[in-house]
């Protein structure tokens, strides 16, 4: 099995840009699609990015995923931050027996 | 647009069994392509995948939950199911249920959860 491993919190001014990563312990991480979602305070999970690097409708532009395999990670930004992007992140991806979903990290947004 | 809904005890004794029901609205659980998954998220912690159904009745399951997990689908009441025997406190956690695209293992929707605790 491997592990997603993402910074516990990240912080950044409205307006900024900011990057969570993504690290898969083993394996590589261009091999299997890498989600992210985004989960506001006592609401379930949705998704702001699929398929590495695709927006599903209704998820502004401000939103980008990419995947680096020189490092073994995934990478989300949000740029243009706004108040209303602060919520917890999560990535998740999977192999031939499990999926996995990353730590979390949480952004501030201040 | 597909809906997804958790319904089930909100509290279970040590030892005893979990069981949820997921029913899915506004799409049938028999399209083939799409798993339908229990996650679980302890309070304050992070998303624990807990394994998925395809509408055939193929489970696959978390390796560190497998041994008492079961997941069963009810085509004709558009529902899944969730068992977890031999509950303790570490099993306390909002349940969600999801849909999986299969071709890209992408857990969208989600329901809206809900909180099971393991207490005496």
């Amino acid at each position: 099995n491997f592990m997603l491993t993402q910074p516990h919190s990240v912080s950044e001014s409205p307006g900024k840009t900011v990057t969570i990563s993504c690290t898969r312990s083993s394996g590589s991480i261009a091999s299997n699609y890498v989600q992210w979602y985004q989960q506001r305070p006592g609401s379930s999970p949705t998704t702001v990015i699929y398929e590495d690097n695709q927006r599903p409708s209704g998820v502004p532009d401000r939103f980008s995923g990419s995947i680096d395999s020189s490092s073994n990670s995934a990478s989300l930004t949000i740029s243009g931050l706004k108040t209303e992007d602060e919520a917890d992140y999560y990535c998740q991806s999977y192999d031939s027996s499990n999926q996995v979903f990353g730590g979390g990290t949480k952004l501030t947004v201040l | 647009q597909v809906q997804l809904q958790e319904s089930g005890p909100g509290l279970v004794k040590p030892s005893q069994t979990l069981s949820l029901t997921c029913t899915v609205s506004g799409g049938s659980i028999s399209s083939g392509d799409y798993y339908w998954s229990w996650i679980r998220q302890p309070p304050g912690k992070g998303l624990e995948w807990i394994g998925y159904i395809y509408y055939s009745g193929s489970t696959y399951y978390n390796p560190s939950l497998k041994s008492r997990v079961t997941i069963s689908v009810d085509t004709s009441k558009n529902q899944f199911s969730l068992k977890l025997s031999s509950v303790t406190a570490a099993d306390t956690a909002v349940y969600y249920c999801a849909r999986v695209v299969a071709a890209a293992n992408w857990f969208d929707p989600w329901g809206q959860g809900t909180l099971v605790t393991v207490s005496s």
